[in-house]
C-alpha cells in the first residue's frame, strides 16, 4: 500500500546550520509524483515542490535543496544555511491514483516540526 | 486572486449539533477534496470530487457528507459531529483530478467538538 514516513518528528538546529528533512515512500505505482509543503505557524499549506517519478534530477531553489532517489525510494528536502522564518512543520506527500476511479490520491507523511534558533 | 476559502475558520460546537464548513475556489478548478490533519498523522483524505455532482470517499469518510453542486463550491457536512472529529480542516483543489497535478489548499478550519 501506498505509504509515505517522515521519520523525524522533530528537528531543532542553530541559524545557520544545514538541515536535511528525510522521506521515505512507498508505492505499487510506476508513474507517481512526489511533493514537499511546508506549513508555518500561521497554519497555511505552502507549496515547495512537485517531482515525478521519471525525474531523478536533484532540484535547487535558492537554499532548498532536493534529493530524489528512487533506488531507496527516498525524496529529502535540505536547506541550507537555515534561518528562523524556515521554522515550520514541513510534509511529505505521495501522489498516485485510486485504482477504480483514476482520480489522484495525495498520501501525506506525518510530518516534521524544524524549529531553527536564532 | 487565485484562492480556495473556508469558512469558518475557527468552530466550537457540541456533540450532535449538524455543522457545515464551506469551501470555494476561484480557479475553475474541476477537483476538490477534503483532509483532516491531526497530530502524528499528517494529512488524510476525507472526501474528493472529480468534477460536479461526482464525489468518492478517501480514507476517513465516516461521519462526514460532502455535495459539488457547482464547480466552485464543495461544502464539508457533520450530520452529527463526535469529539474525535475535533481536527484541523482543510480544502484543497486542482486544475485536474489525475495524479500530479498541484493542489492548492485553503488556510485551514479548526474545529472542536466538546
Amino acid at each position: 500500500a501506498q505509504k509515505v514516513t517522515q521519520a523525524q518528528t522533530e528537528i531543532s538546529v542553530v541559524e545557520k546550520e544545514d538541515v536535511t528533512l528525510d522521506c521515505v515512500y512507498e508505492t505499487r505505482d510506476t508513474t507517481y509524483y512526489l511533493f514537499w509543503y511546508k506549513q508555518p505557524p500561521s497554519g497555511e499549506l505552502v507549496f515547495l515542490i512537485r517531482r515525478n517519478s521519471f525525474d531523478e534530477q536533484n532540484e535547487i531553489s535558492g537554499r532548498y535543496s532536493w534529493n530524489f532517489q528512487k533506488s531507496t525510494s527516498s525524496f529529502n528536502f535540505t536547506i541550507t544555511a537555515s534561518q528562523v522564518v524556515d521554522s515550520a512543520v514541513y510534509f511529505c506527500a505521495l501522489s498516485e491514483a485510486y485504482i477504480i476511479q483514476g482520480a489522484q490520491k495525495l498520501v501525506f507523511g506525518q510530518g516534521t516540526r524544524l524549529t531553527i534558533n536564532p | 486572486e487565485a484562492q480556495v476559502t473556508q469558512n469558518p475558520r475557527y468552530l466550537i460546537t457540541v456533540t450532535g449539533k449538524k455543522l457545515t464548513v464551506t469551501c470555494s475556489q476561484n480557479m475553475n478548478h474541476e477537483y476538490m477534496s477534503w483532509y483532516r490533519q491531526d497530530p502524528g498523522l499528517g494529512l488524510r483524505q476525507i472526501y474528493y470530487s472529480m468534477n460536479v455532482e461526482v464525489t468518492d470517499k478517501g480514507d476517513v469518510p465516516e461521519g462526514y457528507k460532502v455535495s459539488r453542486k457547482e464547480k466552485r463550491n464543495f461544502p464539508l457536512i457533520l450530520e452529527s459531529p463526535s469529539p474525535n472529529q475535533t481536527s484541523l480542516y482543510f480544502c484543497a483543489s486542482s486544475l485536474s483530478g489525475g495524479k500530479g497535478y498541484e493542489q492548492y489548499f485553503g488556510p485551514g478550519t479548526r474545529l472542536t467538538v466538546t
